[in-house]
């Protein structure tokens, strides 16, 4: 089984301004590693991916991630925030199959919050 | 890009009525569908895994009786909420994956209130 942690359920930046929303995860065989972002009443949009190979992943709208396999982490980074930015932040772990998607495990969220 | 389309947006219903929610895969073909339940400020908790031409797989402590799930084509899955009560409003929302992807695309979601 897999889980996540989220360590921030609010973050509060500046515009323009650098932020990192934390990830950790938990499981006991290899993963994909999911970042999406989700605007009010909407669904989820995929920022990025880890699923093998370098461990710095570049994503959609200036995001990165650094997967961290000793620390089981998986934060995301953007070195400068925009209002737009606004919006609420989930990591997901998948297990890897040899076919298909396999279901997601979502953390509880990271609410981002840009103040101009 | 892979396009997953959900109807309805948003639904109000009343209490002891049943509601449809479709899920579609508009460019790609979807072997496997998940639904997803979230309440407002919190994260997605996952209902219950489809397969095409397949019974649904619930997620513990998912009522399989109440929430109906249906993926009877590789462009379609349904999921209806029997014999509603407000206690199911909450946002719906479904992914849908092919056979050679590795990640689940995802639907607009479906607010669902019911009254």
């Amino acid at each position: 089984a897999q889980s996540v942690t989220q360590l921030d359920s609010q973050v509060p930046v500046f515009e323009e301004a650098p932020v990192e929303l934390r990830c950790n995860y938990s499981s006991s065989v290899s993963v994909y590693l999911f970042w999406y972002v989700q605007y009010p009443n909407q669904g989820l949009q995929l920022l990025l991916k880890y699923l093998s190979g370098s461990t710095l992943v570049k994503g959609i709208n200036g995001f990165e991630a650094e997967f961290n396999k000793s620390q089981t982490s998986f934060h995301l980074r953007k070195p400068s925030v925009h209002i737009s930015d606004t919006a609420e932040y989930f990591c997901a772990v998948s297990g890897r199959a040899p076919q298909g998607a396999q279901k997601l495990v979502f953390g509880q969220g990271t609410r981002l919050t840009i103040n101009p | 890009g892979a396009v997953v389309s959900q109807h309805p947006s948003w639904v109000i219903c009343k209490s002891g009525t049943s509601v449809k929610i479709e899920c579609r895969s508009l460019d790609f073909q979807a072997t496997t569908m998940f639904w997803y339940r979230q309440f407002p400020k919190q994260s997605l908790m996952l209902m219950a895994t489809s397969n095409e031409g397949s019974k649904a797989t619930y997620e513990q402590g998912v009522e399989k009786d109440k929430f109906l799930i249906n993926h009877a084509s590789l462009t379609l899955s349904t999921l209806t909420v029997t014999s509603a009560h407000p206690e199911d409003s909450s946002f719906y929302i479904c992914s849908a994956t092919g056979q050679r992807d590795t990640e689940a695309f995802f639907g607009q979601g479906t607010r669902l209130t019911v009254v």
